[in-house]
């Protein structure tokens, strides 16, 4: 079965700071979601990445995927308060199993103004 | 329609007794999932429906749960005879599937429904 180990497990950065998560997988990524969960809530939808050397941005946040397909890393630029949560690297196995995600632990984020 | 909803949002029930939980998912959307999360981890798949068909069910699925999508839009999740253990957060997504070998489209989640088993 799939496998995803993020590092960071925990990050504590001040505001104004650029900081990078990583997601490793341990078979080839098929697909690489990325959220966002404040604790005790859903996740929130932030990328979706495909093919292998695809890079995606949405403001400050900007998420790739390697070429070899088995890591992606998110990066966020002049880090906020807002950006403070969980983030999570989700994969999908392939197949019909679209969908069907294998998640990472994930990694908190504290941000201090 | 806004997203994936959820209800309830917390739940509270003494150990041994059944609860019910609900997802009404994005209109368009023909997949619908369920995903358990402990705290401090990350989503564990639960089961998924296309449109009114379960087509695959974790291990982590025991016999005292069960979902059901029955007109292929919103779905209920229930445990019966909760025990401490179910305590968790249960979250519900939702995705537009095309055709084998279309680009996947984006999962959305739910706010989740969280237990507390007393």
């Amino acid at each position: 079965s799939q496998e995803l180990e993020q590092s960071p497990q925990s990050l504590i950065v001040q505001e104004g700071k650029n900081l990078t998560i990583n997601c490793t997988s341990s078979k080839t990524l098929y697909g690489l979601y990325w959220y966002k969960q404040k604790y005790g809530e859903g996740l929130i939808f932030l990328m979706m990445l495909q093919k292998g050397g695809e890079e995606k941005s949405h403001e400050k946040i900007t998420a790739k995927l390697d070429e070899k397909k088995q890591q992606s890393s998110l990066h966020i630029t002049a880090s906020q308060p807002s950006h403070a949560g969980i983030y999570l690297c989700g994969a999908y196995a392939g197949g019909t199993s679209y969908g069907k995600l294998t998640f990472g632990q994930g990694t908190i984020l504290t941000v201090h103004p | 329609d806004t997203g994936v909803s959820q209800n309830p949002r917390h739940k509270i029930t003494k150990r041994g007794q059944n609860v019910t939980f609900r997802c009404d998912p994005i209109s368009e959307h023909n997949r619908l999932y369920w995903y358990r999360q402990t705290l401090g981890q990350g989503p564990e798949f639960l089961t998924y429906f296309q449109n009114e068909a379960q087509l695959e069910k974790s291990r982590l699925l025991s016999d005292r749960f069960s979902a059901e999508r029955p007109k292929g839009s919103f779905s209920t999740l229930e445990i019966q005879r909760t025990e401490q253990g179910d305590s968790a957060m249960y979250l519900c997504a939702s995705s537009l599937w095309v055709r084998p070998g279309h680009p996947n489209t984006e999962a959305f989640f739910g706010q989740g429904t969280r237990l507390t088993v007393v």
